[in-house]
């Protein structure tokens, strides 16, 4: 199957500059994750979709991150205006289902990331 | 709090040495454990998980809750284990994030 799709790659910016990452899952993936990878640390969830509806933004930065999931499909994640700590890789992630304990439809996979560069 | 620690943000050894990368966790449930792997110019992907207690690619890992541990092991490294290893962890109550560690990079020279 298809992987997922993540666009740009890379992306240079001036701080106060706005920039959207897009992210397309895996066809029937229900469920879509955004990450957010500084150098030298782990991902960090920034928002989770199940379809079009938002189950976690509880570290989204609200003021100037945001993201859709229109139609239950792709995403976009926008910033503005843009930090220079918001330098990072952006990972989109999707898995089939959040799905209950013990159930494993959760693996969840990972795009190739966006390399964000502010300056 | 969830909080996911690598010690190591580096371990070097020889092909053919055992490894073993450490992580341990805190949570105040019972979570989910998992060790995800990123080679060079790939994706991030799944290793193995502690529920499956299964070996994948000669590593094996194994939940210990009075420790609080999940140390990623293997008996004889090769040089294709070469990669970034993250430890995460998932709480198994409704819907939860991936919580991840800072990752170890495990460097394996011939």
């Amino acid at each position: 199957e298809a992987g997922v799709a993540q666009s740009p790659r890379y992306k240079i910016i001036e701080k106060r500059q706005s920039v959207a990452f897009w992210c397309n899952p895996i066809s029937g993936h229900a469920t879509l994750y955004w990450y957010q990878q500084i150098l030298g640390q782990g991902p960090k969830l920034l928002i989770q979709f199940q379809n079009n509806g938002v189950v976690d933004d509880s570290q989204l930065p609200k003021d100037r991150f945001s993201a859709e999931r229109l139609k239950g499909v792709d995403s976009t994640l926008k910033i503005q205006p843009a930090k220079l700590e918001d330098s990072a890789v952006y990972l989109c992630a999707s898995s089939s289902s959040t799905g209950t304990s013990g159930i494993y439809p959760y693996e969840q996979y990972f795009g190739p990331g966006t390399r964000l560069t502010v300056t | 709090a969830q909080r996911v620690t690598q010690p190591e943000k580096l371990l070097s050894v020889f092909k053919g040495a055992p490894v073993e990368l450490k992580c341990n966790y805190s949570y105040s449930g019972s979570p989910e454990l998992f060790w995800y792997v990123q080679y060079s110019r790939q994706r991030l992907q799944l290793l193995l998980r502690h529920i499956s207690r299964e070996s994948i690619k000669g590593f094996t890992a194994d939940l210990n809750k009075g420790e609080t541990s999940f140390h990623l092991k293997k008996p004889f490294a090769q040089e294709e284990d070469s990669a970034m290893y993250y430890c995460a962890l998932r709480p198994l109550s409704g819907f939860q994030k991936l919580v991840f560690g800072t990752g170890t990079r495990l460097l394996v020279s011939p």
